[in-house]
């Protein structure tokens, strides 16, 4: 069964950084695309970022190109969110899901990071 | 960048109708690249459909997607109690973007 587990939100200052871990199981986590997705409370899903299976690309929505890394541990079958500079627009619960057939097949239930002075 | 846009904001049927979800895009999009989530409160969202019309895994067959070009739909053929939730569409690829939602409630 493919397991996902968010960790590492939390309540951050605007400028400040976290970093979003995403600890997966049940799949062969190197062959797989992984994504970040993110809510903001009350409102509809938004993208944020993918990574290839083999951690080499990376994209991302241009609302936190240059301030948000995403990348991987193929050996610990982790996945990370390095956010910086974070804003109040940044607050939203962040979701990690698995590429599956280009689509996003499994989720986690996510961590909330809450962006406030 | 495309932007996917739902209608209706809302739709209010009666459990057992038919629900019919839409989906367009600023621009033409491969099929292959379309997807619909269900969305509860308080929980994550699920994969419904991929490819425009694939039904994803342990999902019933009262759920269906059609569509191509710009214009998508999901169809729900006789609504269950479970069935009312927000709906997403999706466009992925290198990049993703999501619709807006519809939700669908209770009459």
């Amino acid at each position: 069964e493919v397991q996902l587990v968010e960790s590492g939100g939390g309540l951050e200052q605007p400028g400040g950084s976290l970093r979003l871990s995403c600890a997966a199981s049940g799949f062969p986590f190197s062959s797989y695309a992984m994504n970040w997705v993110r809510q903001a409370p009350g409102k509809g899903l938004e993208w944020v970022s993918t990574v290839s299976g083999s951690g080499v690309n990376t994209y991302y929505a241009d609302s936190v190109k240059g301030r948000f890394t995403i990348s991987r541990d193929n050996s610990k079958d982790t996945l990370y969110l390095q956010m910086n500079s974070l804003r109040a627009g940044d607050t939203a619960l962040y979701y990690c899901a698995k590429g599956g057939s280009g689509s996003y097949d499994s989720w986690g239930q996510g961590t909330l990071v809450t962006v406030s002075s | 960048e495309i932007v996917l846009t739902q209608s209706p904001g809302t739709l209010s049927l009666s459990p057992g109708e038919r629900a019919t979800l839409s989906c367009r895009a600023s621009q033409s999009v491969s099929s292959i690249y379309l997807a619909w989530y269900q969305q509860k409160p308080g929980q994550a969202p699920r994969r419904l459909i991929y490819g425009a019309s694939s039904r994803a895994t342990g999902i019933p067959d009262r759920f269906s997607g059609s569509g191509s070009g710009t214009d998508f739909t999901l169809t729900i053929s006789r609504l269950e109690p479970e069935d009312f939730a927000v709906y997403y569409c999706q466009h992925y690829g290198s990049s993703s973007t999501f619709g807006q939602g519809t939700k669908v409630e209770i009459k």
